[in-house]
């Protein structure tokens, strides 16, 4: 069994459109993240959630919306697709000090 | 404030060869730190971690050790091979607060039979 999995795994669409992410965790964890790393490597983080509450929000546009139904999920919907927004985004979740990732999803916007 | 710092990529290494990989940090606490490693087309795993000064972490033959007093935690293999060819992070958490990590940008690892 997947520990984080995240589906999908490829996204591609067009400028201007609407996608979501989702990802679920089966390790019994209360905090879930959302990383996004760029082209070079660079892991920013997004977002986190602790059990179903929001707790980190970076400077992220407000065009991402981060959703988490239960403390085992934690959606990522992104509104008015950008060029830029073309990057593998990781689901993860933590247990005190150690994260756990999901295999990413890997977005191009065209 | 927060941050990690690590050397530039990419490394490339023969087979069996040492492996250093350099990461300093600066802190406002007391961070426990990790290095994790992600193979190609996965999402990043840990690879070791330190809690405290002078703490080794070790794990399938790498060790890095926390240096408080130079604010370090290099990553070390006496002799990689082919299969560690991936990217390795450096990264930091505070001790008051699990929930957020802070991430070093990376060093691409390349392993040459």
């Amino acid at each position: 069994d997947t520990a984080v999995s995240q589906t999908p795994k490829y996204l591609v669409t067009q400028m201007g459109n609407d996608k979501s992410i989702k990802c679920e965790q089966n390790l019994g964890h209360d905090t879930m993240y959302w990383y996004k790393q760029d082209s070079k490597k660079f892991l920013k983080i997004m977002f986190s959630y602790n059990n179903k509450e929001l707790i980190i929000n970076e400077t992220v546009p407000n065009r991402f919306s981060p959703k988490s139904p239960d403390k085992a999920h934690l959606n990522l919907h992104i509104n008015s697709l950008e060029l830029g927004d073309s990057a593998v985004y990781f689901c993860a979740s933590s247990q005190l000090d150690i994260q756990y990732f999901g295999a990413g999803t890997r977005l191009s916007v065209l | 404030g927060n941050s990690v710092t690590q050397m530039e990529g990419p490394v490339t290494l023969s087979e069996e060869a040492f492996l250093t990989i350099n990461c300093t940090y600066t802190a406002t606490g007391y961070p426990s730190l990790f290095w994790y490693v992600q193979y190609p087309g996965e999402g990043l795993q840990l690879l070791l971690k330190a809690t405290k000064a002078d703490d080794k972490g070790s794990n399938k033959g790498f060790e890095a050790t926390y240096r408080k007093e130079t604010t370090s935690f290099h990553l070390e293999k006496g002799s990689v091979q082919v299969s560690d060819s991936a990217v390795y992070f450096c990264a930091l958490s505070l001790d008051n607060n699990f929930n957020k990590f802070y991430f070093g940008s990376g060093t691409k690892l390349n392993v040459k039979p």
